[in-house]
């Protein structure tokens, strides 16, 4: 069974730097392509980034230069490194396997506030 | 990138009647290989997205017959057959035939 679990979300101060982690099970994140998607409070989905199979990594222009999409083979889990982190980032996060075009696995989402 | 509008962004509906959303995007999403990447999924409040229904009309393992979906290009539409409790939530389309894959603004289903 694919499973996505997810962890690190939290509060941070505007400028500050938040990672988080999704570690998957029931498939191999390396041979998958993978996705992070965000949902803002009240608003709907969002997609901010993927990383491919062999390594290639994509942004929305509202996260590019600030985020970074990662994943270690050996733990099998994705990351999100986000830095410079801005108010209107403020988000639930979720991680998400691609199949064919597709996105058929989501992770739990992790809740991140930016504010002072 | 590709817009995706869903209409009506809010649908009350009864217990037991037919329920319908349609989605409709800014370019055709049929794909160079014939396929058409067209999805829907369902987030209850509180919850992750689940995916019901990929390739337009493919309902996902364990997706009630209740739900189908249709279309064809730029028009497509999720119905809902009879409306159930436990269907509350957003209702979400998004393409991936298109890069970056892009949502639907979302419809929430009341009873």
């Amino acid at each position: 069974e694919v499973q996505l679990v997810q962890s690190g979300g939290g509060l941070v101060l505007p400028g500050g730097s938040l990672r988080l982690s999704c570690a998957a099970s029931g498939f191999t994140v390396s041979s998958d392509w993978m996705h992070w998607v965000r949902q803002a409070p009240g608003k709907g989905l969002l997609w901010i980034s993927r990383i491919n199979t062999d390594g290639s990594t994509y942004y929305s222009d509202s996260v590019k230069g600030r985020f970074t999409i990662s994943r270690d083979n050996a733990k099998n889990t994705l990351y999100l490194q986000m830095n410079s982190l801005r108010d209107e980032d403020t988000a639930v996060y979720y991680c998400a396997r691609d199949f064919h075009f597709s996105i058929d696995s989501w992770g739990q989402g992790a809740l991140v506030t930016v504010s002072s | 990138d590709v817009v995706m509008t869903q209409s009506p962004l809010s649908l009350p509906v009864t217990l037991g009647q037919p329920a319908s959303i349609s989605c409709r995007s800014s370019q055709s999403l049929r794909y160079s290989d014939g396929n058409t990447y067209l999805n829907w999924f369902h987030q209850r409040p509180g919850q992750s997205p689940r995916r019901l229904i990929y390739k337009v009309s493919n309902r996902d393992s364990g997706v009630p017959d209740r739900f189908s979906g249709s279309g064809s290009g730029t028009d497509f539409t999720l119905k809902i057959s009879r409306v159930e409790a436990e269907d509350v939530g957003m209702f979400y389309c998004m393409q991936g035939t298109h890069w970056p894959y892009t949502f639907g603004q979302g419809t929430q289903l009341e009873i």
